[in-house]
């Protein structure tokens, strides 16, 4: 099992453009949450997702941020109009489909988004 | 609302010596708390959480409610322990995890 795969590792944007990052959740998992890291401090949940479905976007800006789980495919949490303020590091984590809420997560390696 | 402290960023200990990263927490009810580690260029992972009442890597964790503290401990410090260490906090009915903001354990040869 490969864990939980982010890409891009990297991603470099000019204020104002799209920023899509993609999250597959470990295999077999069908929850995948999405955190944010601003630099110096800790992680901060942003959404919850299930297949198809969102679960709980509590921690998601109310402008610009949207999140998906298509039944196929990775999870995709996409920024639009980045400001400099955007750059993080945004991690993903997956857990299994046991229905715990508080369930391991496994996180995936992050996306450091830089917005210049 | 609940909220997870860790007050020292940076720690550093010498090889052999006891370590304790601290963590407080604040939330009302019965909270579930974990220790979180991020090693050099790895991902972060589960150290070990209260629930389980295990000793994973020499390291333990006892959950104090009066204190509302979650300190992590370990009685003798190796190399290897060098990393970021994060305690985190959720509870029943709760879709995420709440971090702390981290600290650096350096163990110095």
């Amino acid at each position: 099992n490969a864990g939980v795969m982010q890409n891009p590792r990297h991603l470099v944007r000019r204020r104002g453009q799209e920023a899509r990052l993609r999250c597959s959740p470990m295999k077999g998992h069908s929850h995948v949450y999405w955190y944010r890291q601003l630099p110096e401090e800790g992680l901060k949940f942003m959404v919850y997702l299930q297949k198809e479905n969102i679960i709980d976007e509590s921690g998601m800006p109310k402008e610009r941020f949207s999140a998906e789980f298509p039944k196929e495919g990775p999870s995709i949490l996409r920024i639009q109009q980045v400001v400099r303020g955007d750059s993080a590091a945004y991690f993903c984590a997956s857990s299994p489909n046991s229905g715990a809420s508080t369930d391991t997560q496994y996180f995936g390696p992050g996306t450091r988004l830089t917005v210049l | 609302a609940q909220r997870v402290t860790q007050p020292e960023k940076l720690l550093s200990v010498f090889k052999g010596a006891p370590v304790e990263l601290k963590c407080n927490y604040s939330y009302s009810g019965s909270p579930e708390l974990f220790w979180y580690v991020q090693y050099s260029r790895q991902r972060l992972q589960l150290l070990l959480r209260h629930i389980s009442r295990e000793s994973i890597k020499g390291f333990t964790a006892d959950l104090n409610k009066g204190e509302t503290s979650f300190h992590l401990k370990k009685p003798f410090a190796q190399e290897e322990d060098s990393a970021m260490y994060y305690c985190a906090l959720s509870w029943t009915g709760a879709n995420n995890l709440f971090f702390g903001t981290g600290t650096r354990l350096t163990v110095i040869p």
